[in-house]
């Protein structure tokens, strides 16, 4: 069980819009940047958003990032079959020692 | 570019030991730290703990304390994984990825596998 917690998964159409919540609790999506990682099939994770809301380099503004309160939202638009993978949200947690943790993936499928 | 290369896969009995290694180019090695990422056969991603690759000094995740070492060779820019009286449940891919508050590149990953 993660401590941020995500949907298993999520599904839309090509060309419309989905968001993946992840939802955690003060001591680390409260007060931490919060990054997003794609994983595409059979490959590494890649990072997609960065300190709540930015975009590194090379990554389309159809991905964007938000975070409000404990709570982290990331929203894909003009969904492209090439988008399926899995997605994970990831902060650090501060509750004892400072640790980093993922939140459990959302599998999204572009149907 | 930045790039992590990462070891081969392996093969290893229960009670052997593994070492993966991580190897980085295109920055300087001791500016950001390195982190280790284990992702069991259809799991998510499991932060192993990091390594500060200025001092050396290992910060290792509940959970991977006493079989899980993490080490360095700065002189060559590689970071290392040693897992030793491996244990079926260890068959997962391995990552590295550095760090500089997120993990903004990431090795292509190491499949230790743990067989009879």
């Amino acid at each position: 069980q993660s401590v941020l917690t995500q949907p298993p998964s999520v599904s839309a159409a090509p060309g419309q819009k989905v968001t993946i919540s992840c939802s955690g609790s003060s001591s680390n999506i409260g007060n931490n940047y919060v990054s997003w990682y794609q994983q595409l099939p059979g490959t590494a994770p890649k990072l997609l958003i960065y300190d709540n809301n930015k975009r590194p380099s090379g990554i389309p503004d159809r991905f964007s990032g938000s975070k409000s309160g404990t709570s982290a939202t990331l929203g894909i638009t003009g969904l492209q079959t090439g988008d399926e993978a899995d997605y994970y949200c990831g902060t650090w947690d501060s509750s004892l020692s400072a640790y980093w943790v993922f939140g459990g993936g959302t599998k999204l499928t572009v149907l | 570019q930045v790039q992590l290369v990462q070891s081969g896969s392996e093969l290893k009995k229960p009670g052997a030991s593994v070492k993966v290694s991580c190897k980085a180019s295109g920055y300087t090695f001791t500016s950001y730290a390195m982190n280790w990422v284990r992702q069991a056969p259809g799991q998510g991603l499991e932060w192993m703990g990091w390594i500060n690759t200025n001092t050396g000094n290992p910060t290792y995740a509940q959970g991977f304390t006493g079989r899980f070492v993490f080490s360095l060779d700065t002189s060559v820019s590689t970071a290392y994984l040693q897992i030793s009286s491996l244990k079926a449940e260890d068959t997962a891919v391995y990552y590295c990825a550095r760090s500089g508050g997120d993990f903004d590149y990431w090795g292509q990953g190491t499949l230790v596998t743990v067989s009879s």
